[in-house]
């Protein structure tokens, strides 16, 4: 059972464009949501994370929308790059849990 | 050292011989967890330690999965009778604080293909 549904599972997108990433959870004891990004070969590396207690968290070009009611969360990729390029997951997790439970993926292609 | 380290990079396996997967930790890491990914897609989680103890274990198929972390040695995982559906990369991750208020940092990953 999928405890976090993501989706585009693909997305693509040209150079400068806004890449836009949604997730959404069931259980309301998650309090952790972090976006991973992975290149083909390597393992996954932390981008950005949020808690509830906030709805947005920018850190450069990469932005987190939270929406605590609904249960949902976003990531938006802006002015996005070919570097950019990858596989972005989104996980969620309780404070009593150090186990992540992952969205399925979404690749992201920046064209040029 | 400053990275998780994993090995082998690639292991490949006949249906029901053994495999086993070995993880050295970020030095000062009291965390580790190993996840497996199937096709490119999403993480199944397998067990995780606190140091030498297990501290979850909600996702291990312990029928024939195993792991370990032993003081002064890489924390393993073995897979006994291996089983086509265990192909997969294995991934090791290591947290100073458990995760929850810090990031895993993953290991670029162990692929296992059982023929």
């Amino acid at each position: 059972q999928q405890q976090v549904k993501q989706s585009p599972q693909s997305l693509i997108v040209q150079k400068g464009g806004i890449s836009i990433i949604n997730c959404a959870y069931e259980n309301t004891a998650f309090d952790y949501f972090p976006w991973y990004q992975q290149f083909p070969g390597k393992g996954p590396a932390l981008l950005i994370a949020i808690r509830p207690d906030v709805s947005e968290k920018k850190e450069g070009r990469f932005t987190i929308s939270f929406n605590k009611s609904a249960k949902q969360f976003s990531l938006h990729i802006m002015d996005s790059q070919p570097g950019d390029s990858a596989t972005y997951f989104c996980a969620a997790s309780r404070s009593n849990d150090y186990k992540l439970s992952f969205g399925a993926g979404t690749t992201v292609t920046v064209r040029a | 050292g400053e990275e998780v380290a994993q090995t082998p990079k690639h292991l490949v396996r006949g249906e029901g011989q053994k495999a086993k997967l070995y993880c050295a930790p970020i030095k000062g890491h009291s965390y580790v967890f190993w996840y497996q990914q199937v096709l490119k897609n999403e993480f199944k989680f397998l067990i995780s330690f606190q140091n030498e103890n297990v501290f979850d274990e909600t996702g291990m198929p312990k029928e024939r999965f195993s792991a370990k972390c032993l003081p002064n040695s890489p924390c393993s995982l073995e897979i006994q009778a291996t089983k086509l559906e265990d192909s997969a990369v294995y991934f090791c991750a290591s947290s100073q604080s458990g995760g929850q208020t810090g990031e895993l940092f993953f290991g670029e990953g162990s692929r296992l293909t059982v023929l």
